[in-house]
């Protein structure tokens, strides 16, 4: 199983400020036949289900503010948030859907500072 | 709008049975791959069983592997999972996420709310 390992567990940032989460996986998730990273974002506020932010780690999702973005390949990642709002205090969590079983992080509880 | 509606949650004792459903409307079901996903109380999250899109492929978590069954009903716009053997720690939410694909998977873009299942003696 390819396991998925976030960075730090709790982030604390100021409003305005950059955020920036890491997740590393155990084995590459870059497929080399269409050379996509099969790897996504989701972003959790209490009480909802996941959102999805980023899919192929870099593509924002439809209706996703441009503040939230993903980079990285093969096995290290990031997403980053270029200003922090109020509505951004959730959990995070990556995914890797590069082979069964899909496997997350443990996620990562950002908070305003 | 996209709409993902589970039930069939419940108390159940160890060693026992449920079947959840996940109605889904709003998209073209039988068209896209659709996964179960779970969340233990004050956890994260845990993929457990994936479908594809004709129903012709299926993907369980280890965790699960010979106890749930995934199924769907294209025809009535439902997901199922069967759960037999059920442990104390299969204790979650369970919640139904629509792939963005058709075959195995590539990002969950939308999910119900889920339902509680909750095994206890």
């Amino acid at each position: 199983d390819i396991v998925m390992t976030q960075s730090p567990d709790s982030l604390a940032v100021s409003l305005g400020e950059r955020a920036t989460i890491n997740c590393k996986s155990s084995q590459s998730v870059l497929y080399s036949s269409d050379n996509k990273n099969y790897f996504a974002w989701y972003q959790q506020k209490p009480g909802q289900p996941p959102k999805l932010l980023i899919y192929w780690a870099s593509t924002r999702e439809s209706g996703v503010p441009d503040r939230f973005s993903g980079s990285g390949s093969g096995t290290d990642f990031t997403l980053t948030i270029s200003s922090l709002q109020a509505e951004d205090v959730a959990v995070y969590y990556c995914q890797q859907y590069y082979s069964s079983p899909i496997t997350f992080g443990q996620g990562t509880r950002l908070e305003i500072k | 709008e996209v709409q993902l509606l589970e039930s069939g949650g419940d108390l159940v004792q160890p060693g026992g049975s449920l079947r959840l459903s996940c109605v889904a409307s709003g998209f073209t079901f039988s068209s896209y791959a659709m996964s179960w996903v779970r969340q233990a109380p004050g956890k994260g999250l845990e993929w457990v069983s994936a479908i594809s899109s004709s129903g012709g492929s299926t993907y369980y978590a280890d965790s699960v592997k010979g106890r749930f069954t995934i199924s769907r009903d294209n025809s009535r716009n439902t997901l199922y999972l069967q759960m037999n053997s059920l442990r104390v720690e299969d204790t979650a939410v369970y919640s139904c996420a629509k792939d963005r694909g058709g075959s195995y998977s590539t990002g969950f873009d939308h999910w119900g709310q889920g339902t509680l299942v909750t095994v206890s003696s």
